[in-house]
């Protein structure tokens, strides 16, 4: 069945600092591509999304582009900020029509 | 949280008891879910509905009872609770079916069970 794989957390940076948080995917059929944020406390919000091969979604300094030669949409921003910490998780979305997660990768940012 | 809220946000209660959960929306919107948050699982879902009075089950389904008589609500019933239903529970909408349409989660629900 489709699957979401992050890497283990938590991913522990420097402000300023750059991120990656890895995310791979199996699906059938031609899935789309989300990743959400929880702050501490919170719900789950939409962080950014891409719906076909090679779309770049982007959001508040965070980039992920739709890899299908290599089944993944790593998470990336240039400079974290301490606000940043939180956990996030990478989800697909096939013709199931249901949100798949991944375990989710928490991120601490230290000023 | 955009329309959607849940109820109550904090829970104990004893094994054994029945607990129901709301979600109440003031989108409209056709599709809700039930998540449950457990670490190292991330989220799984327990049931969803297309609509009023059209419910099924997801992955983790067992010990857990939907209802949706109107649009706005979808309760989570817990017939008989158990430890291992200890969880966060999410509620989720959709203004659509297919990949391109993401959810909006409610703010949760911590339910401990003693």
């Amino acid at each position: 069945g489709d699957s979401v794989t992050q890497m283990e957390g938590p991913v522990t940076l420097s402000e300023e600092a750059f991120l990656t948080i890895n995310c791979t995917y199996t699906a059938t059929g031609y899935p789309s591509l989300f990743w959400y944020v929880q702050y501490p406390g919170e719900g789950l919000q939409l962080l950014l999304k891409a719906t076909k091969a090679d779309d770049k979604g982007s959001n508040k300094g965070f980039e992920a582009t739709y890899r299908k030669e290599t089944t993944s949409f790593h998470l990336e921003k240039g400079s974290v900020q301490v606000s940043d910490s939180a956990v996030y998780f990478c989800a697909l979305k096939s013709n199931t029509d249901k949100l798949i997660f991944g375990t989710g990768t928490r991120l601490q940012v230290f000023p | 949280d955009a329309g959607i809220t849940q109820s109550p946000r904090h829970k104990v209660t004893e094994t054994g008891t029945p607990v129901t959960l709301r979600c109440h929306q003031t989108e409209n919107h056709r599709y809700m879910y039930w998540y449950r948050q457990d670490p190292g699982h991330g989220l799984r879902l327990i049931h969803y509905s297309y609509g009023v009075k059209d419910t099924d089950k997801g992955e983790v389904s067992d010990g857990y009872s939907v209802s949706r008589s109107k649009t706005e609500d979808f309760l989570l019933t817990l017939e008989s609770a158990t430890s291992s239903q200890t969880s966060v529970y999410f509620c989720a909408i959709s203004e659509g079916q297919g990949a391109n349409y993401g959810y909006t989660f409610g703010s949760g629900t911590r339910l401990t069970v003693v």
